[in-house]
C-alpha cells in the first residue's frame, strides 16, 4: 500500500499571500496524483490532476508541480474562498486508493 | 451537469447491515468506474470500494472485505453499497464518487449519507 502523507498540518495564511502545500508518497506514483479541497460541511472537490492539470473550473492561481514522490500544491494569492482543508491523493498503484491526511488552510 | 445523491444512511446497532444507494445523473453512467469514499466525523478521507464499468471487477479496502459489497445497475443508473456486520469505526459519511476516464481518479462526489453505528 502507498502511504501519503502531507506537511503542515495547518497552515495559517493572510489573504492575497502565497500558499505552499506539500505532499509525499511512499514510493513512486509518477504523475498520478490528484489534490482535492473540502470546505466544512461540502464534499470534496477535485482541483488538479496528474500532478499539474488544472480540472475544469479550477482559477489558475491553483497550481500543483512534482513527481515520483513529492507534490506541492501552490495557491498563489490566496482568496477568502480558499479556506479549506486540501488532500492528496495517489492513483497510480491500487487498490487500495490512498490519501494523505489533509492540510488545513486557516486564517492567519 | 454530473449529480451524484446519496440515501440510506441511518443510526444502526452494531453487527448490523444497511444499504446504501447512489442514484447518478448528467452523465453515461456505464462507461465509468465508482467510488465509495468515507470519512469518520472529523477525520479524513479513506477509499472503501469501486467497481468497473461492467461490474466485473470489484476492490475494496482491507478493514471492510468480506462485510461490505460494491454494486451497480446500469439500467438504472444506480450504484450501491451493502454494509454487514457494521462497527462502531464504520461511522462516516458515505460519499458516492464517480471516476474519470483515468481508473482511479474521481472527478466527481456526491454530497454524502452518515452511517452511524452505536447502541
Amino acid at each position: 500500500e502507498i502511504v501519503m502523507t502531507q506537511s503542515p498540518a495547518t497552515l495559517s495564511v493572510s489573504p492575497g499571500e502565497r500558499a505552499t502545500l506539500s505532499c509525499r508518497a511512499s514510493q513512486s506514483v509518477n504523475y498520478n496524483l490528484a489534490w482535492y479541497q473540502q470546505k466544512p460541511g461540502q464534499a470534496p472537490r477535485l482541483l488538479i490532476y496528474g500532478a499539474s492539470t488544472r480540472a475544469t473550473g479550477i482559477p489558475v492561481r491553483f497550481s500543483g508541480g512534482g513527481s515520483g514522490t513529492e507534490f506541492t500544491l501552490t495557491i498563489s494569492s490566496l482568496q477568502s474562498e480558499d479556506f479549506a482543508v486540501y488532500y492528496c491523493q495517489q492513483y497510480d498503484n491500487w487498490p487500495p486508493l490512498t490519501f494523505g491526511p489533509g492540510t488545513k488552510v486557516d486564517f492567519k | 451537469e454530473v449529480q451524484l445523491v446519496e440515501s440510506g444512511g441511518d443510526l444502526v446497532q452494531p453487527g448490523g447491515s444497511l444499504r446504501l444507494s447512489c442514484a447518478a445523473s448528467g452523465f453515461t453512467f456505464g462507461s465509468y468506474w465508482m467510488s465509495w469514499v468515507r470519512q469518520a466525523p472529523g477525520k479524513g478521507l479513506e477509499w472503501v470500494a469501486n467497481i468497473k464499468q461492467d461490474g466485473s471487477e470489484k476492490y475494496y479496502v482491507d478493514s471492510v472485505k468480506g462485510r461490505f459489497t460494491i454494486s451497480r445497475d446500469n439500467a438504472k443508473n444506480s450504484l450501491f453499497l451493502q454494509l454487514s456486520n457494521l462497527r462502531a469505526d464504520d461511522t462516516a459519511v458515505y460519499f458516492c464518487t464517480k471516476g474519470a476516464p483515468v481508473a482511479g481518479l474521481l472527478d466527481n462526489w456526491g454530497q454524502g449519507t452518515l452511517v452511524a453505528v452505536s447502541s
